[in-house]
C-alpha cells in the first residue's frame, strides 16, 4: 500500500517557466512533508518541508503548498533553470517515536528543464 | 549541520557473493540511522532503521541485513548476494529534533 504518491514519473518544462510537481498521501496522520531533489549517482538532498499546520512554505524560488482536505501537496519552481533537472522526491511522516517518524517516500518525478 | 560517509560508492559483486557497506556520520550524536535502496524505476525503500547502538529494525524482509556497532556506523551486509539487491544504496541520518534526513552520496550495487 502506496501511502506517499507521484503519479507523474517525468515532467518537462521550458527555462523560465513553471514547474509543478505534485505529490498525494492516504495517511491522515501524516503531519511533516518534504521535498527532495536527486541527481543520478548521488544521494537526495533537502529541499524544502512543511508542516501540516501551514499550507504554504516557501524559499526563494521553491514553494511548497499544502491541502489538507486534499491529501496533497505541491512543488513550484518559479523560474525553472536547466540545473533544476532531477528527480524530485515527495516524503512524509508523522510525529511519535519509533517508526511512526520514519521517512515515507514517493517513487519520484524526472523533472526536465529545456533551454 | 551532518555529513554522511559511504562506502565503497561503486561495487561489481557476483551472485551468492558477500556484501558489506559501511556508513559513518559526523556532526551530530545519538542520530537515527537509516538504510535507503533506490531500485531501478522505483522510489527510496526502508530496508533498516536504527534508533541506537546494537537496535535495529528490519522493514522489508530479505537477505539483507544492518548492524550499528557504534553510534555513527551503520552497516548493510549480506551473507549471499541476489541478482536482485542490485540497486543504489543509500544511508541516511536524523538528529535532535529535525526531522529531516540528510542522506550520504549512495553505493552503487550491480550484482552479476
Amino acid at each position: 500500500d502506496q501511502q506517499v504518491k507521484q503519479n507523474s514519473p517525468s515532467l518537462s518544462v521550458q527555462e523560465g517557466r513553471i514547474s509543478i510537481l505534485n505529490c498525494d498521501y492516504t495517511n491522515s496522520m501524516f503531519d511533516y512533508f518534504l521535498w527532495y531533489k536527486k541527481y543520478p549517482a548521488e544521494g537526495p538532498t533537502f529541499l524544502i518541508s512543511i508542516s501540516s499546520i501551514k499550507d504554504k512554505n516557501e524559499d526563494g524560488r521553491f514553494t511548497v503548498f499544502l491541502n489538507k482536505s486534499a491529501k496533497h501537496l505541491s512543488l513550484h519552481i518559479v523560474p525553472s533553470q536547466p540545473g533544476d533537472s532531477a528527480v524530485y522526491f515527495c516524503a512524509a511522516s508523522r510525529g511519535g517515536g519509533g517508526s511512526q517518524g520514519n521517512l515515507i517516500f514517493g517513487k519520484g518525478t524526472k523533472l526536465s528543464v529545456k533551454p | 549541520s551532518q555529513t554522511i560517509h559511504q562506502w565503497p560508492a561503486t561495487l561489481v559483486q557476483p551472485v551468492g557473493s558477500p556484501l558489506s557497506l559501511e556508513c559513518t556520520v559526523e556532526g551530530t550524536s545519538n542520530p537515527n540511522l537509516y538504510w535507503y535502496r533506490q531500485a531501478a524505476g522505483r522510489g527510496l525503500q526502508l530496508l533498516f532503521y536504527s534508533v541506537g547502538i546494537g537496535q535495529i529494525s528490519s522493514e522489508v524482509p530479505q537477505n539483507l541485513s544492518a548492524s550499528r556497532p557504534q553510534d555513527r556506523q551503520f552497516i548493510l551486509s549480506s551473507k549471499k548476494l541476489l541478482l536482485s539487491d542490485s540497486g543504489f544504496y543509500l544511508c541516511a541520518s536524523a538528529g535532535g529534533f529535525v526531522r529531516e534526513l540528510f542522506f550520504g552520496e549512495g553505493s552503487r550495487l550491480t550484482v552479476l
